[in-house]
């Protein structure tokens, strides 16, 4: 059973372009997590996504950044138009069931991308 | 103040040594996770607990609901163990809020 898959593991983009990152979570996952890790930063919640709905994504700045989970296909985060600030490593996150609660599963991370903005 | 706070920041030990990380948050929460984060960027979950302690191997995690705090501790240290510990708050709808880490080195 293969892990949480990220692609690319490093990015790179211009300013102003697009960064489209992906994410295959473990088999049998349906609940998909993003978070952001600044340079020299923690940990940073941005999305919890189930497949086809955003459960919840008070983490996402309201601009530029949009994030799905297709019923068929990988998670996608999408930042356009990006700037240097945007400059960080993203990690995926996946679960069989909401984590917490009586129903507990461990979120399962992936290896990250790192984008690098210049 | 942030929601979940660590101690210590960085921690230097000798292999062998006992070790202790503690984490305190001011937050309702309905887990408690412990992440390990490698040098080389990758995080690996190490525990979620919502009450009591659980033991894996020599690492070892408990949590006090009533005191709001968690520690995970190491025994018998080895310089494997190298790497930023991390601890993560679950809210409801299964946020994660995490700890700033802690930094721990075991020299040989």
């Amino acid at each position: 059973n293969a892990g949480v898959m990220q692609n690319p593991r490093h990015l790179v983009r211009r300013r102003g372009q697009e960064a489209r990152l992906r994410c295959s979570p473990m088999k049998g996952h349906s609940h998909v997590y993003w978070y952001r890790q600044l340079p020299e930063e923690g940990l940073k919640f941005m999305v919890y996504l189930q497949k086809e709905n955003i459960i919840d994504e008070s983490g996402m700045p309201k601009e530029r950044f949009s994030a799905e989970f297709p019923k068929e296909g990988p998670s996608i985060l999408r930042i356009q138009q990006v700037v240097r600030g945007d400059s960080a490593a993203y990690f995926c996150a996946s679960s069989r069931r909401v984590s917490g609660g009586a129903g507990t599963d461990t979120q399962y991370f992936g290896p990250g991308t790192r984008l690098t903005v210049l | 103040k942030n929601e979940v706070e660590q101690s210590p920041q960085n921690l230097t030990a000798q292999e062998g040594e006992f070790i202790t990380i503690n984490c305190s948050y001011s937050v309702g929460i309905s887990a408690l996770h412990w992440l390990q984060q490698h040098p080389g960027g990758g995080i690996v979950s190490l525990f979620m607990l919502s009450s009591g302690k659980k033991k894996h191997g020599r690492l070892i995690a408990t949590i006090n609901i009533q005191e709001k705090h968690s520690s995970l501790h190491i025994t018998a240290s080895h310089p494997r163990d190298s790497a930023v510990y991390i601890c993560a708050a679950e809210t409801s709808g299964s946020r994660l809020t995490f700890g700033e880490g802690t930094q721990l080195t075991v020299n040989p």
